[in-house]
């Protein structure tokens, strides 16, 4: 059968589209949230983050949307750039654990020119 | 700022031996690193956390014996991959969280090691 682990969700977007990536998160306790873009072959690179007393977080192209009734995050980045190709990947994290991250599945970004 | 430096990015040794993998934070000190491990395609898996001057702390399923992690100074931690076998290959990445700042729950990321193991 398919293993499932081998195909991460994918969005493709032409050039200078806006794109939503969304993430659905596990614990009700988590109280911070990021999203980092990850490149192949390199590290995690941060790009925003947000905090469970906020909905709304804008940064330069990126904004993060945090809906806690239904335990989902998005990140919309606008005017999508072929250099915003990438996995994305949200993780949360609660003061109980330390702010250790726990992160979600992944989704692969494809900007077409 | 918030620069962190892994060595090496890509290592191949033979079965049985041992390789360390550093972190280091360059332009700030960390309390807190992390190590996570990456197969293809997949998610970062937390594997430990590394507090300076204590032991690390194992997730779940991680051998401490295997992956040993030190962490002597607010800058530098490494983890040492002993006797390590093929199914040790993997992308290795570390992280590092600022100390003393409001953004302290921020974790910066190194490059990765990729780690392939004949």
């Amino acid at each position: 059968g398919e293993n499932v682990g081998l195909h991460l969700p994918t969005l493709s977007v032409q050039e200078g589209d806006n794109s939503i990536i969304n993430c659905a998160y596990s614990n009700s306790a988590s109280d911070y949230f990021i999203w980092y873009k990850q490149e192949s072959g390199k590290g995690p690179q941060f790009i925003i983050d947000i905090r469970s007393n906020m909905d709304k977080r804008q940064g330069q192209r990126v904004t993060v949307l945090l809906n806690k009734t239904v335990k989902h995050l998005s990140l919309q980045i606008a005017a999508t750039q072929p250099g915003d190709s990438a996995v994305y990947f949200c993780a949360e994290s609660f003061g109980g654990s330390n702010y250790k991250l726990t992160f979600g599945k992944g989704t692969l970004l494809t900007v077409n020119p | 700022g918030a620069v962190v430096s892994q060595h090496p990015s890509w290592v191949i040794c033979k079965s049985g031996t041992s390789v360390k993998i550093e972190c280091r934070s360059l332009d700030f000190q960390a309390t807190t690193m992390f190590w996570y491990r990456q197969f293809p395609k997949q998610s970062l898996m937390l594997m430990a956390t590394s507090n300076e001057g204590s032991k690390a702390t194992y997730e779940q399923g991680v051998e401490k014996d295997k992956f040993l992690i030190n962490h002597a100074s607010l800058t530098l931690s490494t983890l040492t991959v002993t006797s390590a076998h093929p199914e040790d290959s993997s992308f290795y990445i570390c992280s590092a969280r600022r100390a003393g700042t409001l953004a302290k729950n921020i974790q910066y990321f190194g490059a990765g090691t990729r780690l392939s193991v004949l």
